[in-house]
């Protein structure tokens, strides 16, 4: 069965610290994963796919297929991170995107 | 630009009384999608529409579900007979077409906060 699996539901970190956002999937052949952010009032939006292979507002994450996993990371927090993050998988086979619980990242100052 | 909108944005209701969500998709995204939040939890689908025919509604929870879209723009998703499991908040998402394996981008609309009381 297709699965997402976000194990922290909050993470807090101080400013200028690592982060981490963990992101574990479950699915037979090659996903295409997404990580989408949600601010504080604001709408869910994407923040990057693992095909792009790029880094936006910091954040990088990697496909490691041997552990399936795509963990979120940045080096350095900052206050403005603080946010819900999404991971969710997509079968190339259709449009369906499945999801994750989702983790609050709190940064404190 | 306008992005999706939907309407209400919350909306409270009595067991058993019938509600309906709208959603205003982004001018020119064919493809449509719900989606049920339920409080700490992730996104769980419910229907997709490309143009105006859902080709899949399997993720919509029971027959009370129903949605329908008209005119490849607004989409409604009403849910019928509310019971207080159906308490959500529903989004709705819009994007171009997706063709093949090719991946496009989902846009989401606010959301609509359901309590069912």
């Amino acid at each position: 069965a297709q699965r997402v699996t976000q194990p922290e539901k909050l993470l807090s970190v101080f400013k200028g610290a690592p982060v981490e956002l963990k992101c574990n999937y479950s699915y037979s052949g090659s996903p295409e994963l997404f990580w989408y952010v949600q601010y504080s009032r604001q709408r869910l939006q994407l923040l990057l796919r693992h095909i792009s292979r790029e880094s936006i507002k910091g954040f990088t994450a990697d496909l490691n297929k041997g552990e399936t996993s795509f963990h979120l990371k940045k080096p350095f927090a900052q206050e403005e991170d603080s946010a819900m993050y999404y991971c969710a998988l997509r079968s190339w086979s259709n449009y369906q995107l499945i999801w994750g619980a989702g983790t609050k990242l709190i940064i404190k100052p | 630009g306008a992005g999706v909108s939907q309407s209400p944005s919350n909306k409270v209701t009595e067991k058993g009384k019938d509600v309906e969500l709208r959603c205003d998709p982004i001018s020119g995204h064919t493809a449509l999608y719900w989606y049920r939040q339920r409080l700490g939890q992730g996104l769980e689908f419910l229907i997709y529409f490309q143009g105006n025919s859902a080709p899949d509604k399997s993720g919509l929870p029971s027959d009370r579900f129903s949605a329908e879209r008209t005119g490849e723009s607004v989409s409604t998703l009403t849910i019928q007979r509310t019971q207080q499991e159906d308490s959500a908040v529903y989004l709705c998402a819009s994007s171009l077409a997706t063709s093949g394996g090719l991946q496009v981008e989902q846009y989401f609309g606010p959301g609509t906060r359901l309590t069912v009381t």
